[in-house]
């Protein structure tokens, strides 16, 4: 069982808008600006896309970000796109745990 | 280009070791903090551990305390994970992540990631 917990699938088609949940509590998600959430694609190695809730690294598209709400981080990806479909995973700091993941989301892009 | 290539995963008895290596290159080795992160097959992604950027500072997964050691060598451009006494949900892709430069909690961002290398434990 995963710390933080996310949808395990979300969808949307082509040009849609998604938003994705990930739930902690006020010791991880709710009480530290860092949460992370990383794109995974089949086969592949993880990929950073949003870190310290809403900032994007260079070469990620301003499709994507980040928001927070009390416990619930969310990421929303914004004109959706066939490339989109993948896991993605988020991340908080969690004190002595010191980094904890959600169980991932599958986004199908219809 | 930042690179990490993991090397070192097999098929292992429980109970038997074995030694994870990551070789980084692209960036300044011996500047960053360094993790290893696993992912069950057909799971979800689980931190491992970490170790500072001079090696000074460990943390661990609690369930891997005293099996696992992890360990760097900044002439080398290398990450090691030393691990002990495995057990059947040790069974994983490892992965070697690069940690952002900054605070202990930016370290907590994985801004590059290795593509894994295969951990089995099974007898």
């Amino acid at each position: 069982q995963s710390a933080l917990t996310q949808p395990p699938s979300a969808s949307g088609s082509p040009g849609q808008s998604v938003t994705i949940s990930c739930t902690g509590i006020s010791s991880d998600v709710g009480g530290y600006n860092y949460v992370s959430w990383y794109q995974q694609r089949p086969g592949k190695a993880p990929k950073l896309m949003i870190y310290e809730v809403s900032k994007r690294p260079s070469g990620v598209p301003d499709r994507f970000s980040g928001s927070r709400s009390g416990n619930t981080a969310s990421l929303t990806v914004s004109g959706l796109q066939a490339e989109d479909e993948a896991d993605y995973y988020c991340s908080s700091h969690a004190g002595s745990k010191n980094l904890v993941f959600g169980g991932g989301t599958k986004l199908t892009v219809l | 280009e930042v690179q990490l290539v993991e090397s070192g995963g097999v098929v292992v008895q429980p109970g038997g070791s074995l030694r994870l290596s990551c070789a980084a290159s692209g960036f300044t080795f011996g500047d960053y903090t360094m993790h290893w992160v696993r992912q069950g097959p057909g799971k979800g992604l689980e931190w491992v551990s970490l170790v500072s950027w001079d090696g000074d500072t460990t943390y661990y997964l609690d369930s891997v305390k005293g099996r696992f050691t992890i360990s760097r060598d900044n002439s080398k451009d290398s990450l090691y994970l030393q691990m002990n006494s495995l057990r059947t949900e040790d069974t994983a892709f490892y992965y070697c992540a690069k940690g952002k430069r900054g605070t202990y909690y930016d370290m907590l961002t994985l801004d590059y990631w290795g593509q894994g290398t295969l951990v089995t434990v099974s007898s």
